[in-house]
This record gives C-alpha cells, sequence and structure tokens, in this order.
C-alpha cells in the first residue's frame, strides 16, 4: 500500500528557533500534501493544503510566514515552524493523494511530535 | 464552528459484541466520509469510507451506514475484538475540492475481553 513518511517523528527545540519537518511519499507521486495539527485530546485540525510546485493553501487562522511549506517534488513536502513557541508544541501530521486522483483516500504520515521548550 | 462531530468522547464494549461509534455533520456539500482508528503519537489508519450516493459500504468486521438525510453516519464493528481499542475518527470530504478532510474529535473505543 501506499506509504508515507515523517521526519523527524519527534523534536525538542528551544523556543525562537526553527525546526523543519519533513513529509515523503515513499512508493507513489503526491501531486497534493497536506499537514494537519493535532492538540492533546483534540481532533487532527487542517493547517494547510500543499500543492507540488505552487504555493501552499493556508487555512484560516494559520499564519503563513510562520509555518513555511514547501513541495518541491512529487515525493516531498517540508513545514518549517519559524521561530517556534511553546504553544507551538503539538503533533504534526502529513498526508498525501496520489497522483491518480481516482480515490480519495489520504494516505498519512506517522506524525512528528514538537515540543517547544 | 465544528462541521463534523463525534458527541461520544469514548466508549467501552465488552469483546464479541457490537461497537456502534456515531458522527454527525453539518456541511450538506460533503459527499465522502471516512472513518480512521489512531493510536497515540501515530498517523491515522484508513478503515472505510462511504459515498454520497451509498447508504452503507461493508469490509469485513466494519460496516459505515449514511444517512443522509439526518447528516448521519454510523461505524459499527462485529464482533469487537480488544486490538480495535484505540481512538476512532470520522472524516468528511468534497470530492470535487481540494479533498482535505475536515475531522471529528474522536471516540475513543475500549473492547474488554
Amino acid at each position: 500500500g501506499a506509504v508515507v513518511s515523517q521526519h523527524p517523528s519527534w523534536v525538542i527545540c528551544k523556543s525562537g528557533t526553527s525546526v523543519k519537518i519533513e513529509c515523503r511519499s515513499l512508493d507513489f507521486q503526491a501531486t497534493t500534501m497536506f499537514w494537519y495539527r493535532q492538540f492533546p485530546k483534540q481532533s487532527l485540525m487542517l493547517m494547510a493544503t500543499s500543492n507540488e510546485g505552487s504555493k501552499a493553501t493556508y487555512e484560516q487562522g494559520v499564519e503563513k510566514d510562520k509555518f513555511l511549506i514547501n513541495h518541491a517534488s512529487l515525493t516531498l513536502s517540508t513545514l518549517t515552524v519559524t521561530s517556534a513557541h511553546p504553544e507551538d508544541s503539538s503533533f504534526y501530521i502529513c498526508s498525501a493523494i496520489t497522483t491518480s486522483g481516482l480515490t480519495n483516500e489520504q494516505f498519512f504520515g506517522p506524525g512528528t511530535r514538537l515540543t517547544v521548550l | 464552528d465544528q462541521q463534523v462531530k463525534q458527541n461520544s468522547p469514548s466508549l467501552s464494549v465488552q469483546e464479541g459484541r457490537i461497537s456502534i461509534l456515531n458522527c454527525d455533520y453539518t456541511n450538506s456539500m460533503f459527499d465522502y466520509f471516512l472513518w480512521y482508528k489512531k493510536y497515540p503519537a501515530e498517523g491515522p489508519t484508513f478503515l472505510i469510507s462511504i459515498s454520497s450516493i451509498k447508504d452503507k459500504n461493508e469490509d469485513g468486521r466494519f460496516t459505515v451506514f449514511l444517512n443522509k438525510s439526518a447528516k448521519h453516519l454510523s461505524l459499527h464493528i462485529v464482533p469487537s475484538q480488544p486490538g480495535d481499542s484505540a481512538v476512532y475518527f470520522c472524516a468528511a470530504s468534497v470530492v470535487g475540492g481540494r479533498r482535505a478532510l475536515t475531522f471529528g474529535s474522536g471516540t475513543r473505543l475500549q473492547v474488554q475481553p
């Protein structure tokens, strides 16, 4: 089946630093990748939609200058949390849709736990 | 404004019995619905989906029912097994749109041996 990986799986950083999270589709090409965030005991909330070769579309309330998304290839999207603060501590999950576009199924990565001290 | 709601935060059932997880939605534009299973610190795992043109979809022990008039769907797990214990998320999407998913808040299912 389709596999999506994320790296790192967890990261601890100091307040004010930037953190980059990678999302890769390992065995398929993804024209579209999504970034979600989940706070403890809450639902997954869509942050942004990332299309290969174009600018990401951010959901309302998500700062695009803080959460930089780059979808440079059909298998890689990156999320950079710039100047991270403790309130950015969360579980970040990416998902990808295949280029075939025939299915509405999204394949999710295992997530990245970010802790900002 | 929560467009997808799972009003039961938790559910406990005995092994072998049926588990019924419920989900309601408010956006009539949604036309594709999915159920995901999730463990802590892991990504969601796809279980089953249903298109709005159907009212039932079955896959092994999992059956999803969709009632469009009530904007309600449910996931039935029969028979429930201890390995089914996890958090279950209902999600909805618009096929013709960006296909981003709108998730419910999840229901924690615990299957007692």
